[in-house]
């Protein structure tokens, strides 16, 4: 069985400054997703990026770009130009590649992030 | 429409009370997913649905908790004899095909169980 643990519950960060929200998670397999997702109070579940665990490049969109280090089974969020948009809970998600399950996202506890004006 | 589409958006129920949630994916999605959220916790997943087809319903915590997609469209949980831990949000997801496509969220149902 796979785990996913955000160890903040809460954050904060100036507008316009950086922030970097921590995901550890534990597997056997070799092959799977790495999710973040966004949920805003309306409570729907944003897609913010995804990295292949097989991409030894990590993933960017825009002001939201990823380190992951499959090693240490550590997948980070660096928010930059924090907007007050993006006030909200984070959570890092895992899914397996192939295979029994694959279908299924595990997801952490969530990151509680607020961008202070 | 053009996203998952759930409903209600609140549900408060008596505890014994029977309710049905349901959710109506983005058209053409194949695959179909419920989730459970308690407060303060990450969403669980409670089942899956390919077309009409149950393929894994190893999530749902009790015999209580039943969903359907008879027409390989629109989905419906129902929970029987509602209990206090039953309190979460319930969320559903729809994704084009398998496991490598994105799946898109509703806005998921609050229950709470008095």
């Amino acid at each position: 069985a796979q785990t996913v643990t955000q160890s903040q519950p809460e954050m904060s960060v100036q507008e316009a400054e950086t922030v970097t929200l921590s995901c550890t998670y534990d597997t056997s397999e070799n092959n799977y997703y790495l999710f973040w997702y966004k949920q805003p109070p309306s409570r729907q579940m944003i897609l913010v990026i995804r990295q292949e665990a097989y991409k030894q490049q990590n993933a960017t969109e825009n002001r939201f770009s990823v380190n992951f280090q499959k090693a240490a089974k550590s997948f980070s969020l660096k928010i930059s130009d924090s907007q007050l948009g993006d006030t909200a809970m984070y959570f890092c998600a895992f899914r397996l590649y192939s295979g029994a399950g694959s279908y299924q996202l595990t997801f952490g506890k969530g990151t509680k992030l607020s961008v202070i004006p | 429409g053009a996203g998952v589409s759930q409903s209600p958006r609140y549900k408060v129920a008596k505890r014994g009370q029977d309710v049905a949630l349901r959710c109506d994916p983005i058209s053409g999605h194949v695959s179909l997913f419920w989730y459970q959220q308690a407060l303060g916790q990450g969403p669980e997943f409670l089942t899956y649905f390919q077309n009409e087809a149950q393929l894994d319903k190893s999530g749902l915590p009790s015999d209580r908790f039943f969903a359907e997609r008879p027409e390989g469209s629109v989905s419906t949980l129902k929970i029987q004899r509602t209990q206090q831990e039953d309190s979460a949000v319930y969320l559903c997801a729809s994704s084009f095909g398998g496991g490598h496509t994105e799946a898109f969220f509703g806005q998921g149902t609050r229950l709470t169980v008095v």
